[in-house]
Formats: structure tokens, sequence, C-alpha cells
């Protein structure tokens, strides 16, 4: 079946710590987007990808990093320069003007 | 700058209460309207696409309109499986979605 996997589920960061959150896709999309949620929040755009080897900025990406070596995966690399990390993640992908295919999410703690 | 205010933040109904939720957006050229709904703990699941003033799209107990400014997602006769958070996002001509807050729907027994 077609879909979006992220991993892990739950992940936990100690201080000072760089962690990786993955995402992986086989619906043979172009754009790949990584969103954060908070509680009560709507989804903030963190990075997004429209092709392989390119990738831009969204509206929060200080402490954040990110690849797009190849189509099917776009992981994000969460630095020790994040100050408030703690927050739910997703990740998606979506075709031209179509919808976003969602990840089940990675919920990272830091402790 | 493309913006997406969804309303109410919350909304509280009893089973076969129908209510509509809504999500008004300024976009430069609307290329697509997406209704998506949430589950705690879980990624959003895609519900509907709207391209055009006046495009309507229905699935069960729920159905989708939109005009130029605005979109409503009417809920008929809403059962307890039906809560959830639903987002409302735009693609404008960066194809890059924005999202609204979301509204919280709980639906009593």
């Amino acid at each position: 079946d077609g879909g979006i996997t992220q991993s892990p589920k739950y992940l936990f960061r100690k201080e000072g710590q760089n962690v990786t959150l993955s995402c992986e896709q086989n619906l043979n999309h172009d754009a790949m987007y990584w969103y954060r949620q908070d509680p009560g929040q709507g989804l903030r755009l963190i990075y997004y990808s429209q092709i392989v080897n390119d990738f831009q900025k969204g509206d929060i990406a200080e402490g954040y990093s990110v690849s797009r070596e190849k189509k099917e995966s776009f992981p994000l690399t969460v630095t020790s320069a994040q100050k408030n990390p703690t927050a739910f993640y997703l990740c998606a992908s979506s075709g031209r003007d179509t919808e976003a295919f969602f990840g089940q999410g990675t919920r990272l703690t830091v402790v | 700058e493309d913006q997406v205010t969804q309303s109410p933040e919350a909304l509280r109904l009893q089973e076969g209460e129908s209510s509509s939720l809504n999500c008004s957006y300024t976009v430069s050229g609307l290329r697509g309207l997406f209704w998506y709904r949430q589950d705690p703990g879980k990624g959003p699941e895609f519900l509907f696409t709207l391209y055009s003033a006046g495009e309507e799209k229905e699935k069960e107990r729920l159905k989708a309109t939109l005009t130029k400014k605005e979109s409503f997602l009417h809920i008929t006769a809403p059962k307890p499986e039906d809560s959830a958070t639903y987002l409302c996002a735009v693609h404008g001509g960066s194809y890059i979605p924005t999202f609204g807050r979301g509204t919280s729907l709980i639906v009593h027994p």
C-alpha cells in the first residue's frame, strides 16, 4: 500500500543532543513537508522540499535541519539549538495542487 | 501572504444536532481548499478538496462548500465518532499548503 511512514512514534531527547526524525513516502510525490504541532495550535511549517536536492525554510526553521537526497526520504534533525523542541512532529507529502498525505507523527519529548 | 482562519476554535454538540464549521481565507490565486480530520495523537486525514466558488462535496454526514472568501463544513446529525479536530488548508500561488488552527469538535451521546 502507498503511504508515508514516520519513525519513531515516540522520541526522547536529552539536553544538548541532536535527534533525527525519519520520514519515508512511496507515493512518488515531489513535495514533502515537515510541520510542528503544539497543543491547541495549528500546523506550523518547519521546512519543505519541492524537488530532490532542494529544500526551503518554513516559518519556524531555526534549530532544525533537513536533507532531501532521495525523492522518497526527507529526514528532520532537531538540533541542540532548538530550545523548546517538545512537540508533535508531522511529515507530509503531496502532488501538485493535490491533497497532502500525512504520517502518523513523532512525539518528541525533552528529558 | 496566505492566511486561514477557522471558527469556532471549539464546538460541543449533542448527537443529532447539526452545525457548521467556518474557514475564512485570503490567498493570492486559490489553487485548492482542503479539509482534513485529525484524531488525537494521529496525523490528519484528507476529507475534501474544493477548487472553485460554488463547488460542493459530500461524504456521509459531512458537506463542504466554497465561496470566494470562505468555506463551510456542514455536519448533519453528528455522531460521537465524528468527534475530532477539523483542519482547513489552502494552496495559493506558492503551492505550499497553509493551515488554519482547526476546530475541535466534540459530539456528546
